[in-house]
């Protein structure tokens, strides 16, 4: 099956900073590959995610890439702010029922 | 919508007793799906149903766990008899493709 690897496990940014977060997957019939932050108490939400036919997409501050021949993705956060901190997971589906395989998160702090 | 509505929010039980966790999802979402979380083994996928039946249920981490859906609108996870190693929050998906997380159960067994 998929196995979805998520590097660094934690990351400490100053405020204004730039973040990236790196994922490496392993079947390469994934398709989608969402991001979901996960702010302390409270639920994954999504915040972007990319498809395979796309190599990089951006809103905002926030932007994804894709490199399929390697089979990896990254997140990259631009002018971070204390309102990142949170544990961001990455993803990857191959399946339109929607069936993700998660990485193991990684815990952002913004440092202000 | 009202997004993904689980119940209860909180539950604290003892060891042995029988717990039912429930799930409404997102009308017109074909995929449900419960997870897992703890500080030590992450967010772990217990099991999926797309339209209405099971189509994974690997990460079911034994007998004593059970999952039902028994229309579109509800899903229940049944702990039956509970231990304390099931503390933990248990989250509810719906999915088309994107996926939707309810709140969240916080399940707490001494």
């Amino acid at each position: 099956g998929e196995n979805v690897e998520q590097h660094p496990s934690t990351l400490s940014v100053q405020e204004g900073d730039s973040a990236v977060i790196k994922c490496t997957y392993s079947d390469s019939a994934s398709n989608y590959f969402p991001w979901y932050k996960q702010e302390l108490g409270k639920r994954p939400q999504l915040i972007i995610d990319i498809r395979s036919n796309v190599g990089e997409k951006k809103d905002q501050r926030i932007a994804v890439t894709l490199n399929k021949t390697a089979k990896h993705f990254s997140l990259h956060i631009t002018e971070t702010q204390p309102e990142d901190s949170a544990v961001y997971f990455c993803a990857a589906s191959k399946d339109n029922a929607g069936k993700s395989t998660f990485g193991d998160g990684t815990t952002l702090t913004v440092k202000p | 919508d009202a997004g993904v509505i689980q119940s209860p929010r909180h539950e604290v039980t003892e060891m042995g007793q029988e717990v039912t966790l429930r799930c409404k999802p997102i009308s017109g979402h074909n995929s449900l799906f419960w997870y897992r979380q703890t500080m030590m083994r992450g967010l772990e996928l217990l099991i999926y149903f797309n339209n209405n039946v099971p189509i994974d249920d690997s990460g079911m981490p034994e007998d004593r766990f059970s999952a039902k859906m028994p229309n579109a609108s509800f899903s229940t996870l049944k702990i039956q008899p509970s231990e304390p190693r099931d503390s933990a929050v248990y989250f509810c998906a719906s999915s088309n493709y994107e996926q939707y997380f309810g709140p969240g159960t916080r399940l707490t067994v001494t």
